[in-house]
């Protein structure tokens, strides 16, 4: 696996709460990503990062905010956790470009009740 | 939205036979990439075909793209227990400077 990490790998949260996931990388790619993954729906992504303190909303970005302040870190933080942020969470990175091959964590699954 | 969606949603094979899962998508694209998700980890890139070309290999893997047609074709040959898995595609939107996007996936069991 590509060195990316992602902490925690399971946590229990109840609404209303704030959740900070964390993704680490060690291969000094420039590009991070967060996607959601929940069945009927595949992948999505929420946000993502093309350089330290440059982000940007994906297709499900609402109730999500990050902050990318170094480059091997990328953070993802539900401010007010809901229960339909309920999922397993994915944080990926790629080097060159957006169309680059993508390397994935092993995911976060999250459970809001 | 999705740009690209997988076909069929599952499929359940025999070890040995050859398992093809399809994928459209609906704007034109600069490449169309394949991905492979065991249960319980996340996606592991499999193989990227670019727009210009219209097959390629990888092991076991046959890849075909079809932009007329806004298709692509993920072929496994001589399948084993260890492909099951489910299997992503994955578009970039020609026309933006945008991250992939993901179809719903084919769940594929292969049966020993």
């Amino acid at each position: 696996d590509a060195g990316i990490t992602q902490s925690p790998r399971h946590k229990v949260t109840e609404t209303g709460t704030p959740v900070t996931l964390r993704c680490h990388q060690t291969e000094n790619h420039r590009y991070m990503y967060w996607y959601r993954q929940d069945p009927g729906h595949g992948l999505r992504l929420i946000h993502y990062s093309y350089g330290v303190k440059d982000t940007d909303k994906g297709e499900v970005s609402d109730g999500y905010s990050v902050s990318r302040s170094k480059t091997e870190d990328f953070l993802l933080t539900l401010e007010s956790a809901t229960s339909s942020q309920t999922s397993v969470y994915f944080c990926a990175i790629s080097d060159r470009d957006y169309n680059s091959p993508l390397h994935f964590g092993n995911g976060t699954r999250l459970t809001v009740t | 939205s999705q740009q690209g969606e997988e076909d069929p949603q599952a499929l359940s094979i025999q070890e040995g036979e050859n398992a093809t899962m399809n994928c459209s998508y609906k704007t034109s694209i600069n490449n169309l990439q394949w991905y492979r998700q065991n249960s319980g980890r996340g996606l592991v890139h499999l193989i990227l075909i670019r727009s210009n070309e219209r097959e390629k290999h990888s092991g076991r893997l046959r890849v075909t793209l079809d932009t007329s047609k806004k298709s692509s074709s993920l072929l496994i040959t001589a399948s084993r227990a260890a492909d099951t898995a489910s299997y992503f595609c994955a578009t970039d939107v020609r026309s933006g400077n945008t991250p992939l996007v993901f179809g719903k996936g084919t769940r594929l069991s292969v049966i020993a």
